[in-house]
């Protein structure tokens, strides 16, 4: 069974330009999450998607930052525009109700030069 | 806010020593996890604690929840150099249901 697929694995832009971030959840798992990850620190949620319902998204900065998840199943995340300090991992993870099954992607490892 | 306080951030040892992490909230939470995490890649789960004392064992590492459910602790011995990596100990729910609150994480080294 695959598991959380995220795409691109390494990104570098330069600040002020967009950038978008892929995720595909295990086959069934109806909540998503995308966390962002700084080095050696724990991560922190951006956003939780019950299918295709964002049902936290209170640590999101909505300025710059935005998500979709339109069928319940992939979704992207988008920082326009970056700033360096959004330099980080990006991670997804999804889950069954309840957090059971709990699994994360790889990544994307973002750098704003 | 919930916050789960994790301790130590580094710990650097010798192959074969014991080491303790801890995990401390102030928050009650529906269970917790340990997931340990290497460079270049995402968590992945160790265990899940549930019942208030709980202690579960695999192979080398024990890992325990305390009664009143706010506090666990990872037990390794005889650490050996595959043991290298980040711990990070997560809160699952509390005041927001099925919500993951993770601690800093320990970044453990083990030297051969």
């Amino acid at each position: 069974e695959a598991g959380v697929v995220q795409s691109p694995r390494y990104k570098i832009i330069e600040k002020k330009q967009p950038v978008a971030f892929w995720c595909n959840p295990i086959s069934g798992h109806n909540t998503l999450y995308w966390y962002l990850q700084n080095l050696g620190q724990g991560p922190e949620l951006l956003i939780r998607y019950e299918n295709e319902e964002a049902v936290d998204d209170s640590q999101l900065p909505k300025d710059r930052f935005s998500a979709e998840r339109l069928k319940g199943v992939d979704s992207t995340l988008k920082i326009q525009p970056a700033e360096l300090g959004d330099s980080a991992v990006y991670l997804c993870a999804s889950s069954l109700a309840g957090g059971n099954g709990y699994t994360f992607g790889s990544g994307t490892r973002l750098t704003v030069v | 806010t919930q916050l789960l306080e994790q301790s130590p951030q580094f710990l650097s040892i010798q192959e074969g020593e014991n080491l303790t992490v801890y995990c401390n909230s102030s928050s009650v939470f529906s269970s917790l996890q340990w997931y340990r995490q290497e460079p270049g890649e995402g968590p992945v789960l160790l265990v899940t604690v549930v019942t208030g004392g709980e202690v579960k064992k695999l192979k080398r590492l024990t890992f325990q929840f305390g009664d009143a459910r706010k506090d666990s602790s990872l037990h390794i011995t005889a650490a050996q150099p595959g043991d290298t990596g980040l711990y990070l100990c997560a809160g699952v729910g509390g005041t927001s249901y099925g919500k993951l609150t993770f601690g800093q994480g320990t970044i453990l080294t083990v030297h051969p």
